[in-house]
């Protein structure tokens, strides 16, 4: 069975701070992609980051940056020199790659709080 | 910039009622997905479809549920009789491809069922 675990129900943080994410999941596929979408207070959905299981080079795209381990299972992810606009639940996300019609399974989210 | 629109955005109906979610997915996705979030809780999978046909549902995809693509560009989510329990946000997706690409979600509708 496939499954996402976000340990970190909540964190907040003061502006400025680093912040990491963490994020460990459960899958038998040995090929797989990971995610990492951002929902503000507004609520819509907004995509951050795909990985796929063959590459666990980490990834830095401005403030943001991802640790993907397969060795722990784990795909973290920090936000340095966090901004109050970081403020969002941060929902990790697993898909299988064969035959499984590309459903995403999200973990409970991350609700970041992010104070001046 | 490309994206999936839902209406209404926000829906209230009495519980029983049939209601019709709607969905514009990106025109050259293929891919469609419903997805619910019932409040403060995770995002769940409710279906995928691909090709005129549903490609894989989860438990909650129940016979009260039923989607279609009834013209070339809309997607839709009936719940033939609403329940309380279908109170939650509904997000619409679609991908270009399959698992190996992101998917993108329109801004969500709100149902509300009293």
């Amino acid at each position: 069975a496939q499954k996402v675990t976000q340990a970190q129900t909540e964190i907040s943080v003061v502006e400025k701070e680093d912040v990491t994410l963490d994020c460990v999941y459960e899958t038998r596929d040995t090929t797989y992609y990971l995610f990492w979408y951002k929902q503000p207070p507004s609520g819509e959905l907004v995509f951050l980051i795909r990985r796929n299981s063959f590459d666990e080079q980490n990834e830095i795209s401005g403030r943001y940056s991802w640790n993907f381990q397969k060795s722990t299972s784990s795909f973290n992810f920090t936000i340095t020199a966090s901004q109050v606009v970081d403020s969002a639940v941060y929902f990790c996300a697993l898909s299988g790659y064969y035959n499984q019609g590309g459903k995403l399974i999200f973990g409970q989210g991350t609700e970041l709080s992010v104070k001046p | 910039e490309p994206e999936v629109t839902q209406t209404p955005s926000h829906q209230v109906t009495q519980m029983g009622q049939e209601v019709i979610l709607r969905c514009v997915p990106i025109s050259n996705h293929l891919y469609f997905y419903w997805y619910r979030q019932i409040l403060g809780q995770k995002v769940e999978f409710l279906v995928s479809f691909y090709n005129n046909e549903i490609s894989e549902k989860s438990e909650i995809f129940d016979d009260q549920f039923s989607v279609e693509r009834p013209d070339g560009s809309n997607f839709t989510l009936k719940i033939r009789s609403t329940k309380l329990e279908d109170s939650a946000m509904y997000f619409c997706a679609s991908s270009v491809a399959d698992e190996s690409t992101e998917a993108f979600f329109g801004q969500g509708t709100r149902l509300t069922v009293v």
